[in-house]
C-alpha cells in the first residue's frame, strides 16, 4: 500500500496571507506527482504535474516544489484569496502507474 | 471544449436494481479512469481505460463492470450494490494512460455522480 500524506489536513488564514502545504510520499519508484484543487460542489482541477526531481512550477500565485530524493512536495499560495478556499489534493504516480491521492489539505481563506 | 460530463448528477438505487453511469469528454483523451470518493476521503481509483482497453482494475468488486465502447464514452454497470457503495463517482480522462517518455498527464475530472444505494 502506498503511503501519500499531506500535512496540516486544515488551515485557516486570513486574506493576504501566504501559505504552504506539504505533501509525503514514497522516495522510491518515484514517476510523477501531480496537485489538483478541489472547491467545494466543483469538479477537481489540475494545477500541477511534475516529474523531475528539483522541479518548480507557477501558475499566477501558486506555486510548487519537487524533492524526489527525500519524498515530499511543496505548494505555496501567495497573498491568499477567498477564491483560494479549496481542498488541495496530491497525487503520486509510480512507476507501475498506481495512481493515489493523497487526504488533502483544506483551506479556508477568511476575508 | 475542456469538459468531461457525467450522467446521472443523481442516482438512488436498491441493492437487487440494475443502474449504469455514464461519462463522456470529446477532447481526443485516450485514458479515462472511474474513482470512488466517499466522504471526507480522497477519490481512490477503481478503473483505467487506455485506448479503450481496461488497463487498471483495483480489486474492484465484480458488481462494479465497467465499458468503453469508444474513445469518448466511459461507462460504469452497477448491479447488486450494497449501501456501502454509497459514495460520490467521479470520472475523469487525460491524454494518455501511461505516460509517454516519462511524461505524466493532468487528469480532467467530471463533476461525479453520487449514488445512494437503499
Amino acid at each position: 500500500i502506498l503511503n501519500v500524506e499531506q500535512s496540516p489536513q486544515s488551515l485557516h488564514v486570513q486574506e493576504g496571507d501566504s501559505t504552504n502545504f506539504t505533501c509525503s510520499f514514497p522516495s522510491s519508484n518515484f514517476y510523477a506527482l501531480h496537485w489538483y484543487r478541489w472547491e467545494t460542489a466543483k469538479s477537481p482541477e489540475a494545477l500541477f504535474v511534475m516529474t523531475l526531481n528539483g522541479d518548480e512550477k507557477k501558475k499566477g500565485r501558486i506555486s510548487a516544489t519537487l524533492n524526489t530524493k527525500e519524498g515530499y512536495s511543496y505548494l505555496y499560495i501567495k497573498g491568499s484569496q477567498p477564491e483560494d478556499s479549496a481542498t488541495y489534493l496530491c497525487a503520486f504516480v509510480d512507476y507501475g502507474q498506481n495512481f493515489v491521492f493523497g487526504p488533502g489539505t483544506r483551506l479556508s481563506v477568511l476575508p | 471544449d475542456t469538459e468531461v460530463t457525467q450522467t446521472p448528477k443523481h442516482l438512488v438505487m436498491g441493492m437487487t436494481n440494475k443502474k449504469s453511469l455514464k461519462c463522456e469528454q470529446h477532447m481526443g483523451h485516450r485514458a479515462m479512469y472511474w474513482y470512488k470518493q466517499k466522504a471526507k476521503k480522497p477519490p481512490e481509483l477503481m478503473f483505467v481505460y487506455s485506448y479503450e482497453k481496461l488497463s487498471i482494475n483495483e480489486s474492484v468488486p465484480s458488481r462494479f463492470s465497467p465499458e468503453c465502447p469508444n474513445s469518448s464514452l466511459l461507462n460504469l454497470h452497477l448491479h447488486a450494490l450494497q449501501p456501502e457503495d454509497s459514495a460520490l463517482y467521479l470520472c475523469a480522462s487525460s491524454h494518455h494512460y501511461p505516460g509517454l517518455a516519462g511524461d505524466s498527464y493532468e487528469q480532467y475530472f467530471g463533476p461525479g455522480t453520487r449514488l445512494t444505494v437503499t
